[in-house]
């Protein structure tokens, strides 16, 4: 039973455009959101995060969305950029029964910016 | 990103082999986790070590043995593996157990024969 999904395994942009990565989730104790990068051969990259107190965190050409009353997220890359052409991860924190911070990962968007 | 080091890379063992995998972060965090990546699935959290104590264990199999003997260094002892445990393992670690991002290593490639 997933509780962070990532329903499209694959996306693809022309570059200059920009990109939309969505990510829904079941748990409503969740409370930080995570967006991770990953090459291959590599492992993942943090990207950007959101509390679940914000709506919006900017970063550059990154911006993530949350909406906590639809439990989803969305990641938008804009200007896209063929170097942005990675599997993106979801991830959703909550502490745990003993106490630790666990992350719960969707299983990733494979996004392909084309030139 | 060089914080976060795993070797070996890819690691091709037997069922009835010993092996271990290693982790060392330089980023002066305190927190270190295993992930296991299996094909086609999510990022799985198998252990969790802050200051160096075991926080938790995520219904993990006793064939795989965790050791954290300091801050840096995260060790994950295999033995008796069977073929299902074929996967990526990844290490991770973060300042604080709080919502802190994890900074990931670029994983050990485990196939068992």
């Amino acid at each position: 039973d997933q509780q962070v999904k990532q329903n499209s395994p694959s996306l693809s942009v022309q570059e200059g455009r920009i990109s939309i990565l969505n990510c829904d989730y079941t748990n409503s104790m969740f409370d930080y959101f995570l967006w991770y990068k990953k090459y291959p051969a590599e492992g993942p990259t943090f990207l950007i995060s959101i509390s679940s107190i914000k709506d919006k965190n900017e970063d550059g050409r990154f911006t993530v969305f949350l909406n906590k009353s639809a439990k989803h997220l969305s990641l938008h890359i804009v200007p896209s950029q063929p170097g942005d052409s990675a599997v993106y991860f979801c991830a959703a924190s909550l502490i745990s029964g003993a106490g630790s911070y666990q992350l719960t990962f969707g299983k990733g968007t494979k996004l392909s910016v084309i030139p | 990103e060089t914080g976060v080091t795993q070797t070996p890379r890819h690691l091709v063992m037997g069922m009835t082999n010993k092996k271990s995998l290693k982790c060392e972060q330089h980023l002066g965090h305190n927190a270190m986790y295993w992930y296991k990546q299996s094909a086609k699935k999510p990022l799985e959290l198998m252990f969790v070590y802050s200051l160096e104590e075991r926080v938790e264990n995520n219904s993990v199999p006793s064939r795989f043995s965790p050791e954290c003997p300091n801050s840096s260094h995260l060790f994950l002892h295999l033995h008796t593996l069977q073929p299902e445990d074929s996967a990526l393992y990844l290490c991770a670690s973060s300042q604080g157990q709080g919502n802190q991002p994890q900074h990931f290593g670029d994983g050990t490639r485990l196939s068992i024969l």
